[in-house]
Formats: C-alpha cells, sequence, structure tokens
C-alpha cells in the first residue's frame, strides 16, 4: 500500500522556469493538502481540495495554482519559479477536510530555485 | 501570529528517561489535537492525538496531556528510545480555524543513548 506518493523527489530549476509538482493517493480519500516546509517554519498550508473539483487557498497561495486532476491525484504548479520557492513540499491526504481524521503525508520533494 | 506554538526547537535527552515536548495555543476554539512525527526526508506521520473532552489520551509509550484552562498540551514519551529521535509537530483542528491543521514549527528530539 504506497499511500501518497510524491514526484519527483527531487528537483532544481532556475528563476522562471515551470515546474509541476506531482501527487497521487491510494487511500480512497476525498481531501488534499500541498504544504511547504522551511527551516523553522513548520508546515504552511498553500492549497487544498477539499473533495474532488474543488480548490481552497491556504495560508500561503501566491505563486502557486493547483489541479484536482481526479480524486486520487492533485497537481501543484509554479508558473514562474522564484528563490523564495525553494522549500520542502508535502503533499498530504485524509478522508474528509471536515473530520478529526489524521493526514497522511507523502515523503515530500525537494525543490531548489537558482 | 501563531495560534499553535512549539517554543522548543530542540530537545536533548538520555535513553531510558522521560522525553516532555510542549505546545500552546491560542485559538481557544481548537477542540481536537494531534502529534506528528517526522523523520528526515520523510513525510510526517500520525503519532496520537487528543479531543477537548479529555485530559490524557495515552498509547503505548507516548502519553498526551491537555490542559484546557492554560491552552497547553504536551507529549510525554517514556521510556525515550534513539529511535524516537525526530521532529514532533503538534496540531490543532477546530471550528474556529476550519478542520484544516494548524501546525506548529515543531520541536527536533534527540534521544541519546
Amino acid at each position: 500500500n504506497a499511500g501518497v506518493t510524491q514526484t519527483p523527489k527531487f528537483q532544481v530549476l532556475k528563476t522562471g522556469q515551470s515546474m509541476t509538482l506531482q501527487c497521487a493517493q491510494d487511500m480512497n480519500h476525498n481531501s488534499m493538502y500541498w504544504y511547504r516546509q522551511d527551516p523553522g517554519m513548520g508546515l504552511r498550508l498553500i492549497y487544498y481540495s477539499a473533495s474532488e473539483g474543488t480548490t481552497d487557498k491556504g495560508e500561503v497561495p501566491n505563486g502557486y495554482n493547483v489541479s484536482r486532476l481526479n480524486k486520487r491525484e492533485f497537481s501543484l504548479r509554479l508558473e514562474s519559479a522564484a528563490p523564495s520557492q525553494t522549500s520542502v513540499y508535502f503533499c498530504a491526504s485524509s478522508s474528509w477536510v471536515n473530520s478529526n481524521q489524521p493526514q497522511h503525508f507523502g515523503d515530500g520533494t525537494r525543490l531548489s530555485i537558482l | 501570529d501563531q495560534q499553535v506554538k512549539q517554543n522548543s526547537p530542540s530537545l536533548s535527552v538520555q535513553e531510558g528517561r522521560i522525553s516532555i515536548l510542549n505546545c500552546d495555543y491560542t485559538n481557544s476554539m481548537f477542540d481536537y489535537f494531534l502529534w506528528y512525527k517526522k523523520y528526515p526526508a520523510e513525510g510526517p506521520t500520525f503519532l496520537i492525538s487528543i479531543s477537548s473532552i479529555k485530559d490524557k489520551n495515552e498509547d503505548g509509550r507516548f502519553t498526551v496531556f491537555l490542559n484546557k484552562s492554560a491552552k497547553h498540551l504536551s507529549l510525554h514519551i517514556v521510556p525515550s528510545q534513539p529511535g524516537d529521535s525526530a521532529v514532533y509537530f503538534c496540531a490543532a483542528l477546530g471550528p474556529g480555524g476550519s478542520y484544516i491543521p494548524t501546525f506548529g514549527r515543531g520541536t527536533s528530539l534527540i534521544v541519546h543513548p
């Protein structure tokens, strides 16, 4: 059982390049999330999708777009990468956004922007 | 303004002793709390949770205590083991902040053999 799978695991970009981070879950969860983790900053929510067909902004959405492709997949796109977007990105899923069920996380994408 | 605070960035403990990780919150609407554990190069994994209607929840070596009046919770690990060395995140849920968790900044626990 893979859980939440993120690709790629590592990526180096140049400023201004675009990139899409992929995330897929196999737990039949309805809700999916994108976080970024920076040193000393904990996990900050970028966007989330409460259910297939819906997306909403989180705490730090600027510079990002998302697509909930289907129930399994939720992608994060950087249209014009900036050095401030250098971070570790985590995708997570949970059964429903309005529940106490814990989130399940992928192992992250480490993104460096030069 | 941080609604969930983990004021100790790091904690060092000897194997076999108790580890106590602390978390404070400011939003009185939070009604459910979770702890996650994160190893390097891996995603966070759920460890233990507690509802605001309880003041204690225990799972093996891990116990979480909640003091609602103080808006404080703590995670106790007894006895601590070297494999417990990780970053621990506190997270809070509740209708006031929706059921999307608000995370603290984490505490890095090092357990020395």
